[in-house]
Parts: C-alpha cells; structure tokens; sequence
C-alpha cells in the first residue's frame, strides 16, 4: 500500500537533547513537507521540500533542521535550539508543489521532559 | 501574505443536522488553491477536497458539499444530515500556485473547527 510512514508514533526526550523524527513515503512523490501543530492551533509550516537535495525553511524553522538525500525519505532534527519542542509533527507529502494536494501521515507526538 | 479564518472554533450538533463550517481566505495572488482537510481523534489529517482559483463550481460528494465564492473569498464546508463519525476537526487551508513566489507550494491552514455531533 502506498502511503507515509512516521516514526515513532509517540517520542519523549530530556529536555538539551537533539532527536530525528523519520517521515518516509514510497508514493513517488517530489515534494515534502514538515508541520508542527500545538493544541487548539493550526498547523505551522516548519520545512519543505520540492525536490531532493533542496528544502526551504517554513514559517517556523528555528531551531529544526532537515535533509533530504533521497526522494522517499525527509527527516526533521529538533534541536535543542528549539525553545518549546513539545507538540504534534505531522509530514506529509505531494506530488509537485504548488497546489497538489498533501497527503499526511500518522503523526509523531514529541514530549520533552 | 495568505491567510485563512475559520470563525467558528467549536461547533456541537445532534445527529442528522445539517452544519457549515466557515472559511474566509485572504492572498493577493490570482492562482491558488482552496483545500478541507479532516483530522479525527487519531491525529492523522485526510484530505477531502480540492478546488482550485478559476473554479467556481459547487461540489457535492455524498453528505459533502462545499460552496466557493470568490466575491466574499470564503469555502465553506456542509455536511447534510450529520454523523456520530463526522466528529473531527476540521481544517480549512490555501496554497499559493504561482511559481517563484516565496509562499510557492506552502499551505496556509486556518486555525480549525472542532465538531461534535452528539447521537
């Protein structure tokens, strides 16, 4: 079945640790995407992705960092530059950007102790 | 820059009422994207439609319809004859589709609307 994948589904980190939340999709699409969603908010852009070996900070970069060496595969880093970690990151992905519509996936919920 | 206003943060009906969620969207670009996204308690956003800037056409997909009006920038969201399984939230976002715009290709969601449909 095609679709994205991330993992884990739940994550918790002590508090000046660095951790990668892996999004990974075999839907053979170009563009990807990482958002972070807090509670009764929308979902904030934090990094995109048109095409491999090229990403884009969102709206909300500081303090994360990506990459993005295969086309099926986007990673995020939260480092611990990133003053409130806690939240719900969701990737998703399409087909080209610029209006395509996004699939998501399941979602990681980080907690930061 | 874009933005998308969903007024309504928390809407609770009875089954088998009709509701709308609103939308109001604001850019200054021509071409663009309209998009309703749902996410039930499991977290993962699915998407449901999309309309793009040069189609003004309503839609209807089963319970589903959704009314694009260009003149008031709005694309509201009905669902006829509601379900115990249409409790979400639901989001309402914008994308910009003109290439070489710093906004390119990035959605721009509104805050959302939690809905509750009591049996």
């Amino acid at each position: 079945d095609g679709g994205i994948t991330q993992s884990p589904k739940y994550l918790f980190r002590k508090e000046g640790q660095n951790v990668t939340l892996s999004c990974e999709q075999n839907l053979n699409h170009d563009a990807m995407y990482w958002y972070r969603q807090d509670p009764g908010q929308g979902l904030r852009l934090i990094y995109y992705s048109q095409i491999v070996n090229d990403f884009q900070k969102g709206d909300i970069a500081e303090g994360y960092s990506v990459s993005r060496e295969k086309k099926e595969s986007f990673p995020l880093t939260v480092t611990s530059a990133q003053k409130n970690p806690t939240a719900f990151y969701l990737c998703a992905s399409s087909r080209q950007a610029g209006g395509d519509e996004q699939f998501f996936g399941p979602g990681t919920r980080l907690t930061v102790l | 820059a874009q933005k998308v206003t969903q007024a309504q943060t928390e809407i609770s009906v009875v089954e088998k009422e009709d509701v709308t969620l609103d939308c109001v969207y604001e850019t200054r670009d021509t071409t663009y994207y309209l998009f309703w996204y749902k996410q039930p308690p499991s977290g993962e956003l699915v998407f449901l439609i999309r309309r793009n800037s040069f189609d003004e056409q309503n839609e209807i997909s089963g319970r589903y319809s959704w009314n694009f009006q260009k003149s008031t920038s709005s694309f509201n969201f009905t669902i006829t004859a509601s379900q115990v399984v249409d409790s979400a939230v639901y989001f309402c976002a914008l994308c910009i589709g003109n290439a070489g715009g710093t906004s390119y290709g990035k959605l721009t969601f509104g805050q959302g609307t939690i809905l509750t449909v009591h049996p």
